[in-house]
Formats: C-alpha cells, sequence, structure tokens
C-alpha cells in the first residue's frame, strides 16, 4: 500500500518562500507529482520528479531523496494567487496502472 | 482542445436514485480514473481503466461501478446512492509516462 504524509495548511506572506514537505511510504514507486488546486477548482499539474535532486520551473521547484521517501514543493516570491491547496501524489509503475496516491494536501494561505 | 470534460457538473439525488457520470477525453489517452474527494481530504481513486475495455478497482470501489466500452469514455455509475457517497468527483486521464491530466469534477450531493 501506500501512506503519503503532508502538513495541513501553511501560511505565508506576499514575497517571501514557503517549502510543502511531503514524505512517503510506498509499495511501488515511479515517479512523485505535485498538483495545485485552487478551490472549487480541477487540480493542475505544477511539477514531477521520478529520480533525486532538484527540478526548478520557474518560480516552483520540487525536491525528491528516494532513499528517503522525501520530496518538497518550494514556492518563491509568492503571490496572492499562491492561495490554494497543494498535493503530493506518488506514483505506481505502469504494470500496476500508473495509479497516483494522493496526500490529503497542504493549504497555502498567502497574506498581504 | 478540450481535454477532459465531465457531465454532468452539479447533482442532486435521493438516497436510492441512481446516475452515470460520463468523462470524455480528446487526447487519445489510454489510461483512464475516476477519483472522489470529500472536504478536508486528498483525491482516493474508486475505479480505473488500463485501456478500452478494460476497468479495475482502485481504493474505495464499492458502491460504484464503471464501464469504458469506447476509449474516450469512461462512465462511472451509482446503482443506488447514499448520503455517504456525496462528494466532488474528478476523472483524469494521462497517456502513461505523463502527469493526469483533469476535468473540472462533479458536484455531487445526495439527500
Amino acid at each position: 500500500g501506500q501512506n503519503i504524509d503532508q502538513p495541513t495548511e501553511m501560511t505565508a506572506t506576499e514575497g517571501a518562500i514557503v517549502q510543502i514537505n511531503c514524505t512517503y511510504q510506498t509499495s511501488g514507486f515511479n515517479g512523485l507529482f505535485w498538483y495545485q488546486q485552487h478551490a472549487g477548482e480541477a487540480p493542475t499539474f505544477l511539477s514531477y520528479n521520478v529520480l533525486d535532486g532538484l527540478e526548478e520551473k520557474g518560480r516552483f521547484s520540487s525536491f525528491l531523496s528516494r532513499s528517503k521517501g522525501y520530496s518538497y514543493l518550494l514556492l518563491k516570491e509568492l503571490q496572492m494567487k499562491d492561495s490554494a491547496s497543494y498535493l503530493c501524489a506518488v506514483r505506481d509503475g505502469e504494470a500496476a496502472g500508473n495509479k497516483l496516491t494522493f496526500g490529503g494536501g497542504t493549504r497555502v494561505l498567502v497574506k498581504p | 482542445n478540450a481535454g477532459v470534460t465531465q457531465t454532468p457538473k452539479f447533482r442532486v439525488l435521493k438516497t436510492g436514485q441512481s446516475m452515470t457520470l460520463l468523462c470524455a477525453q480528446d487526447m487519445n489517452h489510454e489510461y483512464m480514473y475516476w477519483y472522489r474527494q470529500d472536504p478536508g481530504m486528498g483525491l482516493r481513486l474508486i475505479h480505473y481503466s488500463v485501456g478500452e475495455g478494460t476497468t479495475a478497482k482502485g481504493e474505495v470501489p464499492d458502491g460504484y461501478n464503471v464501464s469504458r466500452l469506447k476509449k474516450q469514455n469512461f462512465l462511472l455509475g451509482l446503482e443506488s446512492a447514499a448520503p455517504s457517497q456525496t462528494s466532488v468527483y474528478f476523472c483524469a486521464s494521462t497517456g502513461g509516462n505523463q502527469p493526469q491530466h483533469f476535468g473540472d469534477g462533479t458536484r455531487l450531493s445526495i439527500l
């Protein structure tokens, strides 16, 4: 089975940096995904890691350590529009249907 | 390019009624998924399909059935709706080694 943990809620100030941690214990691993979900909307893809290390995409970066079962999403130069939930998800292998197992999500509130 | 389209967007049912949620994708994706999302919780997988004519159970399949008669469509059925099935339902698809693309969701209330 899969077990994925991430904090429930975080608050940060506009212009600051926030780091959202995600730890996982899984029976299979074929990549870790981060999605952003604004209230009342669908999740949208942010970032993907399958190998150890840092992936950078503009203001967003994601890090993975497979040996530690650990990932984080780093949001820099926070903007008000970044207020949303951020979902960490681990993917099974192709033989298991490429299924995603999601953590409970971290709600980030950006204050002026 | 519409991506993943879910119908209906909202629905209110009475306990015991049946209904079908439709998911359609125009990206020629092999894999399709149905999730439910409850307040304050992440997405939980109900059923999924790895190709036309195939379906498999996810984490929370009880009370739901699915069919994938055509590659572009994935149907989720509730045979006898219960209040515990009040939720937001999301459909997603992927071509395999790619991120899943999500529809806009169906908000279902069962009274």
